[in-house]
């Protein structure tokens, strides 16, 4: 059973840091795997996907780079904001299968 | 295009009582998906449908939760009778290939059941 985990729970920085968000999962066989946001009260908005031939996406001040055989991804956020203040999800697709299996999340604040 | 739209966005029950969950996905989206999330659990998969059938029910916990697609543009998750541990929030989301592309989320409904 794939498991996704996300660490750490919870980073506070403080504004223009440049940051790494972390992604783990257990069972390499994915498809793809997606970067998601949530702000509170929100629903999720999806921020990159990467297909499990790539090796990094990237948009904006955002770059995510998947290493599928270690069964690692990491979000790279350059010169952080107050307002990238959010919850940051990742979440995989098996091969052969459409459900995404989601991480917990990293609770993001970026002070002033 | 509004998105995905979910209502009632905040909704408050007595143990016992039926709740029917609402979602319109976003137009020409062939996928729709139910989530639950809650601080124990994270995201859930609960439910999801291909073309208004559903593909795969494996994550609904019991048979008090059934979910049902009309047509493309509306399903209903519907909780019977709820339980006080059914509060979460449920999200719907809906995309155009299955779940293996860009999915796109509602903002969700708040369930507490007293």
């Amino acid at each position: 059973k794939q498991e996704v985990t996300q660490i750490p729970a919870a980073l506070s920085v403080p504004e223009g840091e440049n940051l790494v968000l972390n992604c783990s999962f257990t069972d390499s066989a994915i498809y793809n795997l997606q970067w998601f946001r949530q702000d509170p009260g929100k629903g999720l908005t999806s921020l990159l996907l990467i297909q499990s031939s790539q090796r990094e996406q990237t948009s904006g001040r955002l770059n995510a780079s998947l290493d599928k055989s270690s069964g690692r991804s990491t979000l790279y956020i350059a010169a952080s904001q107050p307002g990238d203040s959010a919850t940051y999800l990742c979440a995989v697709i098996q091969g052969g299968s459409e459900k995404l299996v989601f991480g917990k999340g990293t609770k993001l604040t970026v002070n002033p | 295009d509004a998105g995905v739209i979910q209502s009632p966005r905040h909704e408050v029950t007595e143990m016992g009582q039926e709740v029917t969950l609402r979602c319109k996905p976003i137009s020409g989206h062939n996928s729709l998906f139910w989530y639950r999330q809650t601080m124990m659990r994270g995201l859930e998969l609960l439910i999801y449908f291909n073309n208004n059938v559903p593909i795969d029910d494996s994550g609904m916990p019991e048979d008090r939760f059934s979910a049902k697609m009309p047509n493309a543009s509306f399903s209903t998750l519907k909780i019977q009778p709820s339980e006080p541990r059914d509060s979460a929030v449920y999200f719907c989301a809906s995309s155009s290939t299955g779940g293996r592309e860009k999915l796109f989320f509602g903002s969700g409904t708040q369930l507490s059941v007293l």
